[in-house]
């Protein structure tokens, strides 16, 4: 079944940086993009950035650009997200989703999550 | 920038009863391209709905959503900022955080804050 698997939690100090990982299975990795969205706690999504996994495009979103750094690897179908200069702020889950690159697009599956905590 | 509020922010309902969630887009936007996200505690957001009134394969058709206004088909341009999730006869399974969102399918994505749906 179509499935996207996310790296472990993981505990950063201020300033740090952390690569996160998602590993799709199940479908044709470049046929669709790789969207990532966070959840900090007891707040809602916000929306990160996008990757088509072909390469040709990437989108940040404005609140994060310089800071975050989409990557892929289409020999093992896994996206990347690499968020530096850390702040308490930025404790949250991470979460890639799988995007229809068509009209209507649509969110699905989503990865399991990844816990950040940025404390000193 | 679009912005979606969602309303009410906590809804309480019983089991078997209707619930009606709202998503107000801040300016007119393109029906395609709302989803609705359903969310319970500890897991992944989950695809409810896609395209304002499409339901995502294998969820129940006691969700349906609306674009307030605008008959369930996709007309080119069809575009607004009122819409709805409904959700028949409320399961217990069905109590769950609540997510609008808009991508435009290139480079805008943005969340509703969400509604709790509540025993």
């Amino acid at each position: 079944q179509v499935q996207l698997v996310q790296s472990g939690a993981e505990l950063k100090k201020p300033g740090a940086s952390v690569k996160l990982s998602c590993t799709a299975s199940g479908y044709t990795f470049t046929n669709y993009y790789i969207h990532w969205v966070r959840q900090a706690p007891g707040h809602g999504l916000e929306w990160m950035g996008m990757i088509n996994p072909t390469g040709v495009s990437i989108v940040y979103a404005q609140n994060f650009q310089g800071r975050v750094a989409l990557t892929v690897d289409t020999s093992t179908d896994t996206a990347y997200m690499e968020v530096t200069s850390l702040r308490t702020e930025d404790t949250a889950i991470y979460y890639c989703a799988r995007v229809r690159r068509f009209i209507p697009p649509w969110f699905d599956p989503w990865g399991q999550g990844t816990l950040v905590t940025v404390s000193s | 920038e679009i912005v979606l509020t969602q309303s009410p922010v906590t809804l309480s309902l019983s089991p078997g009863e209707r619930a009606t969630l709202s998503c107000r887009a801040s300016q007119s936007i393109d029906i395609r391209y709302l989803a609705w996200y359903q969310q319970k505690p500890g897991q992944a957001p989950r695809l409810l709905i896609y395209g304002a009134f499409m339901r995502a394969s294998g969820i129940a058709d006691r969700f349906s959503g609306r674009a307030s206004g605008i008959p369930d088909r996709f007309v080119a341009g069809e575009s607004g900022t009122d819409f709805t999730l409904t959700i028949d006869r409320l399961e217990p399974e069905d109590f769950a955080l609540y997510h609008c969102q808009y991508y435009d399918g290139s480079h805008l994505c943005t969340f509703g804050q969400g509604t709790k749906l509540d025993i």
